[in-house]
């Protein structure tokens, strides 16, 4: 089945950098973007950013530009999120997902996250 | 950034009961809204999209409406597998979620 498995979990001090990895398989990677959405502790979801799998276009959200970067490895199908100068408020579960057209629009399509992979927690401290 | 308020935070309810959840967008984002469930310790899981549209799998008491700033889920005859948080998401602008709501059990 459709399914991306996540890297495990990550304990970082502050000011160092993380590597989230997310392993795309059962459907063509490139067909499909890749976001990244993270829950503090207790906390709602936060966009992060997204990457296509296609062409690797990114974009960001604004309060983690220059911080953040999202890459992808079409050989293996496997979405990367890199965070540096990491700080307490940092400590999340991070999430990839699958950002699927779901409705297909004339300037705009609508997209929806379909599939999510299982979460990695990183703890800034 | 369009903000997404969602109301309530939180709500009580039983088995059996309809229940209605409110976003509200900060600016209008006519139909790009979809809603996620998400229980404790577990990834997000799409229910709705485009508003009122719902996911293959999702179950049939569960329905959405709205366009412009003002959205609603509404879970006709709550089951005890809904008793979860539901967030709301706009992807009109730079993405953005609701702050969710809690279901829990009264």
């Amino acid at each position: 089945q459709v399914q991306l498995v996540q890297s495990g979990v990550e304990v970082k001090k502050p000011g160092a950098s993380v590597k989230v990895s997310c392993k795309a398989s059962s459907y063509t990677f490139r067909n499909y973007s890749i976001i990244w959405v993270r829950q503090a502790p207790g906390q709602g979801l936060e966009w992060m950013g997204w990457i296509s799998g296609y062409s690797g276009d990114t974009n960001y959200a604004q309060k983690l530009q220059g911080r953040v970067t999202l890459t992808t490895d079409t050989s293996t199908n496997t979405a990367y999120m890199d965070l540096r100068s990491l700080r307490s408020d940092d400590t999340a579960v991070y999430y990839c997902a699958r950002g699927a057209v779901v409705v297909p629009a004339a300037g705009k399509n609508y997209y929806a996250l379909d599939v999510w992979g299982q979460g990695t927690t990183v703890t800034v401290s | 950034d369009i903000q997404m308020t969602q109301s309530p935070s939180s709500l009580s309810a039983s088995v059996g009961d309809k229940i209605t959840i409110t976003c509200r967008a900060s600016q209008s984002i006519g139909s790009y809204l979809n809603w996620y469930q998400q229980k404790t310790g577990k990834a997000p899981k799409l229910l709705i999209y485009a508003a009122s549209t719902l996911q293959s799998g999702a179950p049939s008491r569960f329905s959405g409406s709205g366009s412009g700033t003002d959205f609603t889920l509404t879970i006709n005859s709550l089951q005890p597998e809904d008793f979860a948080t539901y967030y709301c998401h706009q992807t009109y602008g730079a993405w953005t979620f609701g702050q969710g709501t809690n279901v829990e059990v009264k």
